[in-house]
């Protein structure tokens, strides 16, 4: 696509509850990232990928939190029983293959644990 | 880690002024950008720049990388430049970026 998408754009849950973000890069990119951005703060890593391979999740909080990206295109980030410190923006972002390589941003996920 | 220090942390302007905001690293970088997040949440790309100048209307931004720092100049500021300003960077192998806490910017007509 043109740009980076995400949906939901907004998700509310109960705690204990499971969700799943997706992410739709821009076509060409070969690298996606997740990162979680917390409210007054700067986004910060979870983990990417190299098309399928995910060589990095060292950022992910907990075993709650996994991502795949299965065809190399389209990724999920799903978090598992959440809590309520896991209300967070989840902003998904693509770039070409290689380190240097600008990175783009979707508009994000804003997840709401009550 | 590299370290990323952004300053001033909040900036008022009248609409028609000029600023700076400055980005300070640790460490040599081989990725450096700037975003603009707006009140709406999104983040936006200002700049990719590693090193030099660029421009890009009424914004431009040099990086200094011999000397660990990456200034973004507004010129003539609008209300719809409010928000908050990132610098993030890449170093080393590391495939992820390090953002700095950020410029909060309120334009006031």
């Amino acid at each position: 696509g043109a740009g980076v998408s995400q949906s939901p754009r907004y998700k509310v849950t109960k705690r204990g509850q499971d969700v799943t973000l997706r992410c739709d890069p821009i076509s060409s990119h070969a690298t996606l990232y997740w990162y979680q951005q917390a409210l007054g703060q700067g986004p910060e890593f979870l983990t990417y990928f190299n098309y399928e391979a995910q060589p990095d999740k060292s950022g992910l909080p907990s075993d709650r939190f996994s991502a795949e990206r299965p065809e190399g295109s389209i990724s999920t980030l799903t978090i598992q029983r959440t809590e309520q410190r896991d209300s967070a923006m989840y902003r998904c972002a693509s770039s070409l293959a290689g380190a240097s390589n600008e990175q783009f941003f979707g508009p994000g996920t804003r997840l709401t644990v009550l | 880690g590299i370290q990323v220090e952004q300053s001033p942390p909040d900036l008022i302007l009248q609409e028609g002024a000029n600023s700076t905001l400055r980005c300070n690293f640790s460490d040599s970088v081989n990725n450096l950008q700037w975003f603009h997040q707006n009140p709406w949440g999104q983040l936006i790309n200002l700049f990719y720049i590693p090193s030099g100048t660029k421009q890009n209307g009424r914004l431009s931004a040099t990086t200094v990388a011999t000397e660990r720092y990456s200034l973004l100049y507004i010129s003539s500021s609008q209300t719809t430049d409010s928000g908050v300003y990132f610098c993030a960077l890449r170093s080393g192998g590391y495939n992820k970026l390090i953002f700095g806490a950020g410029t909060r910017l309120a334009v006031h007509p």
